[in-house]
């Protein structure tokens, strides 16, 4: 089993569309969670940390089941400008704090 | 807002070279990281880096591989002798205790 495993995609959906992205990792002993966005061939961009109370920010919320190992992120009323590849990233338990990333999910919003 | 910064942006190199991607995290972060991403693939861990030692390191990170922080300010990486399946992008990232990672823009190295 993937480390974290993330929807293959693409997703294609037209502006104003609401978008969810699922996510599941295999280390139950994983600390922190979240989701970054990268464009293309630029860098990972904190998106947001996922809590276990689930959380909101704008137009995204994102939310956390430990016990499922299931993380989701949701993009309401979506815009062009979200267009990107969505990173479902989990923090191992490890001492070094390292980064798990899934493989990705991209999304494009049409006009 | 303060960066993370890599230089070089883009680095060619002739297979067997030894490069050095050099990284300057944000000046109050403590805990130091270096992750690759080879081309249409995830995004790869490589090392962590924290009081001056390697605290992690993946398979990737053999004894080719090897990291300083020589002056307080810069982080850097060194291949010794590259391999084509080292081209990739190479994100540096770092942060303060209890916090998230914070990447840098990138080096894309390119082994010929």
């Amino acid at each position: 089993r993937k480390e974290v495993e993330q929807d293959p995609g693409p997703f294609n959906v037209p502006e104003g569309a609401t978008v969810a992205f699922n996510c599941t990792y295999s280390n139950s002993a994983s600390q922190s969670f979240f989701w970054y966005r990268q464009d293309c061939r630029k860098e990972p961009k904190l998106l947001m940390s996922v809590y276990s109370s689930g959380n909101e920010d704008g137009r995204f919320t994102a939310q956390l089941n430990r016990a499922s190992q299931y993380i989701s992120l949701l993009i309401r009323d979506s815009k062009l400008s979200d267009s990107a590849t969505y990173l479902c990233v989990v923090n191992s338990a490890g001492q070094g704090g390292k980064l798990i990333f899934g493989q990705g999910t991209e999304l494009s919003v049409k006009p | 807002e303060p960066e993370v910064t890599q230089t070089p942006s883009h680095q060619v190199t002739q297979m067997g070279q030894e490069v050095i991607l050099r990284c300057v995290p944000i000046s109050n972060h403590l805990y130091f990281y270096w992750y690759r991403q080879i081309l249409g693939q995830k995004v790869e861990f490589l090392v962590s880096f924290y009081n001056n030692e390697i605290s992690e390191k993946s398979e990737i990170f053999d004894d080719q591989f090897s990291v300083e922080r020589p002056d307080g300010s810069n982080f850097t990486l060194k291949i010794r002798s590259t391999k084509l399946e080292d081209s990739a992008m190479y994100f540096c990232a770092s942060r303060r205790n209890n916090q998230p990672q914070h990447f840098g823009d990138g080096t894309r190295l390119s082994i010929l």
